[in-house]
């Protein structure tokens, strides 16, 4: 199948820093990524999605502002979380669409001090 | 899209098949059923999806009653490495894939 990486695999911030978590796809092009959050013992929960060229589509609930998306290339989208507090630690994982079936990366676990 | 039924958690002994269900009873005519699982602390992995037909790969099969108000989800020899969340999704072509809370899959000595 397609491969969807993910950098950092983890992270460390101090709360009030940002911080850029970057999805590539590695041997496809994707026009539409996908980018999810899953805190402990939950399921995944889609934040927003990234179409290649134009402006990222956010659920409902989510800060387009504090989240921030930029999908410049058919092989890497990337995701900003703006000024991080505790509450925002949590895995990160992005997906790639291909044909009818989406593809994740290995996710990002990020912890804001 | 259509909501899906899981049993919260199942056991399953290595070496055995293990038979995951899944009740999709709202389901439209346009809508796949896809299952993804996930492996703890990794991304999700699709496995397989259907539309009325049975289907079959490496990984899994998927069967689907004819009413395609329900499916299950087949893993024929279960190894210690499948143990995971095993999610159903029903969704149209190119939709966005929507999690719900899945099945823990615990396959045991």
């Amino acid at each position: 199948g397609a491969v969807v990486s993910q950098h950092p695999s983890w992270v460390i911030c101090k709360s009030g820093t940002s911080v850029k978590i970057e999805c590539r796809s590695l041997d496809f092009q994707a026009t539409t990524m996908f980018w999810y959050r899953q805190f402990p013992k939950q399921s995944l929960m889609l934040m927003a999605t990234s179409n290649e060229g134009s402006k990222a589509t956010y659920e409902q609930g989510v800060e387009k502002d504090k989240f921030l998306i930029n999908h410049a290339s058919l092989t890497l989208s990337t995701l900003t979380v703006t000024s991080a507090h505790p509450e925002d630690s949590s895995f990160y994982i992005c997906s790639a669409r291909v044909m009818n079936e989406q593809f994740f990366g290995p996710g990002t676990r990020l912890t804001v001090l | 899209d259509a909501k899906t039924t899981q049993p919260p958690s199942m056991d399953c002994a290595e070496g055995r098949a293990a038979n995951l269900p899944c009740n999709h009873s709202t389901i439209s005519g346009n809508e796949y059923v896809y299952w993804y699982r996930q492996i703890h602390s990794q991304g999700p992995q699709y496995i397989i999806h259907g539309l009325k037909n049975n289907e079959t790969n490496e990984m899994a099969s998927l069967i689907i009653t004819e009413d395609r108000k329900s499916s299950t989800l087949i893993l024929p020899h279960a190894t210690l490495r499948d143990t995971a969340v095993y999610y159903c999704i029903v969704i149209r072509i190119a939709d966005k894939l929507i999690f719900g809370t899945g099945t823990r899959l615990q396959v045991f000595p």
